[in-house]
């Protein structure tokens, strides 16, 4: 099955700082997303993103599908950015995501 | 107004329990799923059903049983409950191969 990579493992950022996360998978793929767990658990969408880029608030990404990645970007980084992001990524005929191991982000003030 | 919900959100019980599991999606979607996350917070699909039909079973044990009454609900169900099945459980859904949204989790703890 497809391979998710992310990079880095852990991250620390002072308040305003912008950050890069990314996300390597090892095959074709219908459907990539980015997700952030904030430290009550929750798991919240940040992006579908298969291909192309998107932009929400400070928050983008783009995925090159020919090349076989992703990038998020964080901009004028905030404390309530910190938690877990998560790159998640389905190959062709599968509709389960299987998920990277997870970018730890800590933002201080 | 909540899209995907579960119950209940914590649960704590003694080795060897029987226990269930509930997930409820009010987006029409056609696809739901079970995810386990363990201690080191690695994500693994479990089990996805697609109007109501169950069409991905990972490795899993045979104690752990899901089941879809309908394509709005998917409960899974574990019986003899081990310590190793200590976890949080996300449920989901989607829309065919579009973005799947995340229930708010189980955290199960098993004494």
């Amino acid at each position: 099955g497809i391979q998710v990579e992310q990079s880095p493992p852990d991250l620390i950022l002072q308040e305003g700082a912008n950050s890069t996360l990314r996300c390597n998978f090892s095959d074709s793929v219908n459907n990539l997303q980015w997700f952030h767990q904030n430290p009550w658990g929750q798991l919240i969408n940040l992006f579908y993103i298969p291909s192309g880029t998107k932009q929400n608030g400070r928050l983008s990404a783009t995925t090159v599908a020919t090349e076989r990645y992703s990038l998020l970007y964080i901009s004028s980084s905030q404390t309530t950015d910190s938690g877990v992001y998560f790159c998640a990524a389905s190959d062709t005929g599968r509709r389960a995501l299987t998920f990277g191991s997870g970018t730890r982000l800590q933002v201080q003030p | 107004d909540t899209a995907v919900s579960q119950t209940p959100k914590y649960l704590v019980t003694q080795m060897g329990n029987d226990k269930s599991i509930k997930c409820e999606q009010n987006l029409g979607h056609d696809t739901m799923y079970w995810y386990k996350q363990d201690s080191k917070k690695f994500l693994k699909i479990m089990f996805s059903y697609n109007n109501k039909e169950l069409i991905i079973n990972e490795t899993v044990p045979n104690r752990f049983s899901p089941k879809s009454p309908d394509k709005a609900h998917l409960n899974l169900h574990i019986n003899s409950l081990e310590l190793g099945d200590s976890a949080v459980y996300f449920c989901a859904s989607s829309q065919g191969n579009r973005g799947q949204f995340f229930g708010p989790g189980t955290r199960l703890t098993v004494l």
